[in-house]
């Protein structure tokens, strides 16, 4: 079945290290999404890409890095510099241009101590 | 920038009964599309409805259909004969050539 797996599914890590999430598609879509969710907030938009090799910023980038090597593979890390990682954390993906909507992984909760 | 507003954090329903979720937006563009997503317990997201601007017809996905109202950049998702199952999240988004906007979500219960 094609889909998205987001790993692990539950992240703990000590103040300080950076961490890497993971995200898999097997759908073949160009363009992948990471987005941030807190309570209250909905989902706010960390980094895309629509094309391997090549990434943009969204509105919450600071703190946060990404690559992308292969289409399809986006691994999100979250770096020391972010002061609130605490959160879950979807990985998204959309063909033609998302005009039928995106489909999502079923994220990752992170917990920093 | 695009932006999307939910002004309900929070509505109830008895089942079998219908529930309106009120959604505006801002936009500059004249051709866009819209979406609501449903998040359970679970936390996976789950499309509901979509809506394309430029037509004139609302959306309906059995018991979920849209209101659209382009001049007022309206988009309610009314949930008709509501079930236990619908209690979750619910995420207006708009899509621009970008990204999908969400807003902050409305949180449905499902009273027995």
């Amino acid at each position: 079945d094609g889909g998205i797996t987001q790993s692990p599914k539950y992240l703990f890590r000590k103040e300080g290290q950076n961490v890497t999430l993971s995200c898999e598609q097997n759908l073949n879509h160009d363009a992948m999404y990471w987005y941030r969710q807190d309570p209250g907030q909905g989902l706010r938009l960390i980094y895309y890409s629509q094309i391997v090799n090549d990434f943009q910023k969204g509105d919450i980038a600071e703190g946060y890095s990404v690559s992308r090597e292969k289409k399809e593979s986006f691994p999100l890390t979250v770096t020391s510099a972010q002061k609130n990682p605490t959160a879950f954390y979807l990985c998204a993906t959309a063909g033609t241009g998302g005009v039928y909507g995106y489909t999502f992984g079923s994220g990752t909760r992170l917990t920093v101590v | 920038a695009q932006t999307v507003t939910q002004s309900q954090p929070e509505m109830s329903v008895q089942e079998a009964e219908t529930v309106t979720l009120s959604c505006t937006y801002d936009t500059s563009e004249s051709d866009y599309y819209l979406f609501w997503y449903k998040q359970p317990p679970s936390r996976q997201m789950i499309l509901v409805i979509r809506q394309e601007a430029y037509k004139q017809q609302n959306a309906t996905e059995n018991r979920f259909s849209v209101n659209f109202q382009k001049a007022a950049k309206s988009f309610s998702l009314k949930i008709s004969d509501s079930q236990l199952g619908d209690a979750a999240m619910y995420f207006c988004a708009y899509r621009s050539p970008e990204k999908l906007v969400f807003g902050k979500g409305t949180k449905l219960t499902v009273n027995p």
